[in-house]
C-alpha cells in the first residue's frame, strides 16, 4: 500500500517561472516530510523537509508547505532554473530514524 | 569526505549466484539503511542499522541479509539471485535523531538474468 503518492511523473516549466510538486500522504502519523532531488546515476540528495509542527519551510528558492487536514504538501521552486531539472522525490518519516516511506517521484524539466 | 560510497555500480548476476553490495560512509553516521528502487517506483526500504551490530528488516527484506561490525560499513548480501531482484540498490546514512535527512551512495544497478 503506498502511503505516499506523488501523482504527476512529469512537470515542464518555462525558466524564471514558479515549479510546483505536489505529493499527497495517507498516514496522519507522520512527524516529517522530505524532499529529496535526484539527477541520472546518482543517489537521492537531500532538499528541504518539514516537520509535522509546522505548515511552511523555507530555503532560498525551495519552500515547502504542508496541509494536515488535507494530507497534502507541496514543494514550490521560484524562480525556476535549468539546473533543477531533475526527478524529485517526497518522502514521509514517523520520528523513529527507522521508516521512511518514498513517492514515485516527479520528473521536472525547466526549459531554457 | 567521500560521503556514502557503493561497489560495484553496475553488476549482471545469473539467477542463482551470490554478491554482497558494498557500503561505507565517512560521516560516522549512526544510522545506515539499503533501499532498492524499482522502475517507475519509489524507494524501499530493504534493511537499517541503528549502530554497529544492530541491524533490522525494512519493507522488503525478503532474499537479503546485512550486517554491521563496524560504524562505517553496511554489507547487503544477495543469496541466490532471482529475477525479481532486478533493481537499483541505494545505501544512505543519517545521524539520528539529530537530522531527519539522509545521505545517499550514488547506486548500484543490479540486473539477474
Amino acid at each position: 500500500d503506498q502511503q505516499v503518492k506523488q501523482n504527476s511523473p512529469s512537470l515542464s516549466v518555462q525558466e524564471g517561472r514558479i515549479s510546483i510538486l505536489n505529493c499527497d500522504y495517507t498516514n496522519s502519523m507522520f512527524d516529517y516530510f522530505l524532499w529529496y532531488k535526484k539527477y541520472p546515476a546518482e543517489g537521492p540528495t537531500f532538499l528541504i523537509s518539514i516537520s509535522s509542527i509546522k505548515d511552511k519551510n523555507e530555503d532560498g528558492r525551495f519552500t515547502v508547505f504542508l496541509n494536515k487536514s488535507a494530507k497534502h504538501l507541496s514543494l514550490h521552486i521560484v524562480p525556476s532554473q535549468p539546473g533543477d531539472s531533475a526527478v524529485y522525490f517526497c518522502a514521509a518519516s514517523k520520528n523513529t530514524g527507522n521508516q521512511f516511506y518514498f513517492g514515485t517521484g516527479t520528473s521536472l524539466t525547466v526549459i531554457p | 569526505n567521500a560521503g556514502v560510497t557503493q561497489t560495484p555500480k553496475f553488476r549482471i548476476l545469473k539467477i542463482g549466484q551470490s554478491m554482497t553490495l558494498q557500503c561505507t560512509q565517512d560521516m560516522n553516521h549512526n544510522y545506515m539503511y539499503w533501499y532498492r528502487q524499482d522502475p517507475g517506483m519509489g524507494l524501499k526500504l530493504i534493511y537499517y542499522s541503528v549502530g554497529a551490530g544492530i541491524t533490522d528488516k525494512g519493507e522488503v527484506p525478503n532474499g537479503y541479509n546485512v550486517s554491521r561490525s563496524t560504524t562505517e560499513d553496511f554489507p547487503l548480501r544477495l543469496e541466490l539471485a532471482a529475477p525479481s531482484q532486478t533493481s537499483v540498490y541505494f545505501c544512505a546514512s543519517s545521524y539520528f535523531p539529530d537530522y531527519i535527512e539522509q545521505f545517499f551512495g550514488p547506486g548500484t544497478r543490479l540486473t539477474v538474468l
